[in-house]
Parts: structure tokens; C-alpha cells; sequence
């Protein structure tokens, strides 16, 4: 059974930073490539970062480029986003996604003073 | 950037009706569209992949159709657990988008 269990959300102030973690299970994991997306209060879904299976490229929206970075290590089967910079609209829930097909259950991200 | 226009942002039905969700993208995303359902408090749950191919364990009464930059979802008889919110997601190009999604919401 495919597993997708995110951790590392939490309560954090503008302009600073927090790592969001998906552990992965029951899959393959360098066999696919994996994305996070993610989901404010009360609103649509919103793409926010996709890697390949080996990890050597990644892809962005103009809303986090060069703010976050996703990444991950196979060997841990763990995909990554690195969040800097951290402003009040990135408020959200935040999923890991294996090829938009499994979704994890979502970490909650909250920015505020 | 493709944008994706999804209709009806609401709508209103009864258990047994059939249903379409309607998503127009702004150029041809060739046939690269998905469709999720998303209860409450829970992870978006995907129904529809590329157009028409059924995700594995989903009522057969959910089928998706469309070409070039027109496409639909239809729920051929509702359900009472079909009462859901519904989003199109196109991966035809980077940046991946969705919908604005559709309430489904009981008569």
C-alpha cells in the first residue's frame, strides 16, 4: 500500500525558514518522479514544486521560485521542501504528492507574527 | 502559464441525478487533465487521469471526457458520498494547474 506521511509544518514568522519532510513506503521510490502541492484555508489547490526520480531536475511556480527548494534522498525514501523566506500567503496545507495519483494526508503550514 | 477556467463553482443536485463539471484550459493541454475529489479535512483523492482512464477502485459512474482545451467530468448517478468538492488538474506543462474547483453540494 502506498504511504505518503508528511511532518514538519507548524506555526512560523514572516522571513523565516522551515523544512517540510515525506517519508514514502510501500513503492519503489526512485522509480517516480514527486511534487509538493498545497491548499490554503479554505481554497484551491496550488502546485508548488515537482522533482524527477533521480532528483536532477525541478520545477517551479514564479509564487516560491527561489524561495523553496524540494529535494530528496532515495536512499531514505524522504522527499524535501526547504521553505525561506516565509511570507503570510504561503499559509497552507501542504501535500506530498507521488505523480498526482497518492496523496499524503498534508502538513499544516502557518505563517504569522 | 495555462489557465484553467473550471464551471460551475456550485452546484446543486439530488441523489440519482446526473452531473457534469466543465474545465476550459487556455491552450491545448492534449489530453493531460485529471479530476479529484476532495472531501472535508481530507487529502484530494484523484478519480480521472489523462481525460479518460479510471484511477483504480472508482465507481464506474465517474468517467471523464474531452480534447484540445475543453473538458468534462460527468457523475452519471449521484451518490450520497458524491457530495464532494471536485478540481481539473492539467500536466500538460509546467506550471502545473488546477481548477478552481466545484462545490457539490445536496439538493
Amino acid at each position: 500500500e502506498v504511504q505518503l506521511v508528511e511532518t514538519g509544518g507548524g506555526l512560523v514568522q514572516p522571513g523565516r525558514s522551515l523544512k517540510l519532510s515525506c517519508v514514502a513506503s510501500g513503492f519503489t521510490f526512485n522509480n517516480y518522479w514527486m511534487s509538493w502541492t498545497r491548499q490554503a484555508p479554505g481554497k484551491g489547490l496550488e502546485w508548488v514544486a515537482s522533482i524527477t526520480n533521480s532528483g536532477g531536475s525541478t520545477y517551479y511556480p514564479d509564487s516560491v521560485k527561489g524561495r523553496f527548494t524540494i529535494s530528496r534522498d532515495n536512499a531514505q525514501n524522504t522527499l524535501y521542501l526547504q521553505m525561506n523566506s516565509l511570507r503570510s500567503e504561503d499559509t497552507a496545507t501542504y501535500y506530498c504528492t507521488r505523480e498526482g495519483a497518492y496523496w499524503g494526508q498534508g502538513t499544516l503550514v502557518t505563517v504569522s507574527s | 502559464d495555462i489557465q484553467m477556467t473550471q464551471s460551475p463553482s456550485f452546484l446543486s443536485a439530488s441523489v440519482g441525478d446526473r452531473v457534469t463539471i466543465n474545465c476550459k484550459a487556455s491552450q491545448n493541454i492534449n489530453k493531460y487533465l485529471n479530476w479529484y475529489q476532495q472531501k472535508l479535512g481530507e487529502a484530494p483523492k484523484r478519480l480521472i487521469y489523462n481525460t479518460n482512464n479510471l484511477q483504480t477502485g472508482i465507481p464506474s459512474r465517474f468517467s471523464g471526457s474531452g480534447s484540445g482545451t475543453d473538458y468534462t467530468l460527468t457523475i452519471s448517478s449521484l451518490q450520497p458520498e458524491d457530495f464532494a468538492t471536485y478540481f481539473c488538474l492539467q500536466h500538460n506543462s509546467f506550471p502545473l494547474t488546477f481548477g478552481s474547483g466545484t462545490k457539490l453540494e445536496i439538493k
